[in-house]
């Protein structure tokens, strides 16, 4: 069975004070990484999708990239509006048939303080 | 605009009664799912729907139903045998061929 989990569960970062979320995640066979941000009781909105170890994306302060075992959502020189939840989700195994299970982790809570 | 609308954003029940959460996609989606999010716990499949007609149970079914009668809308009703119904829950879609989930604005559900 997929698992994914990501740390630290809550993180607290001053204005322009860098730093990386973690997502790791064991799964049958890499088929790419999900990385969505969540604002307090809104849907999750989605950010990014890796699909092969090596691979970067960014937008705007966010930067993610994949590793075979984890993926890190890196902030650059954060601001208070980049406050919000950031889940990262494993797609399903299309192969698998049946059930297409996508398995979330339960998210890192930063808190950027001007 | 494309996107999935959920209705309404704040629900409240009293102990008991049964409630029922609209999910509805103009996306041309196959597959829609229900999740419950709760604190520290993050996204657990209540139902999924992967065509109309047909519906499977996810991770934490019980005391929940969904009907799939139209693509477009994936209705889930709270029933009162839910022990827990207080939530957020949140609905997405995904075309089949496909693995990115859209997700809807979500709907607050307070029992009393």
């Amino acid at each position: 069975e997929d698992q994914v989990t990501q740390s630290p569960e809550a993180l607290r970062l001053q204005e322009g004070e860098s730093s990386s979320l973690n997502c790791s995640y064991t799964v049958s066979g890499l088929r790419g990484l999900f990385w969505y941000r969540q604002d307090p009781g809104k849907g999750p909105e989605f950010l990014f999708t890796l699909y092969s170890a090596g691979e970067e994306k960014e937008k705007e302060r966010l930067k993610a990239t994949l590793t075979k075992k984890e993926s890190f959502l890196h902030i650059t020189a954060p601001k208070p509006e980049d406050s919000a939840t950031y889940l990262c989700a494993v797609p399903p195994d299309l192969n698998s048939g049946g059930y297409q299970k996508v398995t979330f982790g339960t998210g890192t809570k930063l808190q950027v303080i001007p | 605009d494309g996107g999935i609308t959920q209705s309404p954003k704040y629900l409240f029940r009293k102990e008991g009664q049964n409630v029922t959460l609209s999910c509805e996609q103009n996306l041309n989606h196959d597959a829609m799912y229900w999740y419950r999010q709760d604190p520290g716990q993050g996204l657990r499949l209540i139902y999924y729907s992967q065509i109309v007609n047909d519906f499977q149970k996810g991770d934490i079914a019980e005391g929940y139903s969904v009907s799939r009668e139209k693509k477009e809308s994936f209705p889930l009703t709270v029933t009162s045998a839910q022990k827990n119904p207080t939530a957020f829950y949140l609905c997405a879609s995904k075309d089949f061929g496909g693995t990115r989930q859209y997700f809807g604005p979500g709907t607050r559900l307070t029992v009393t």
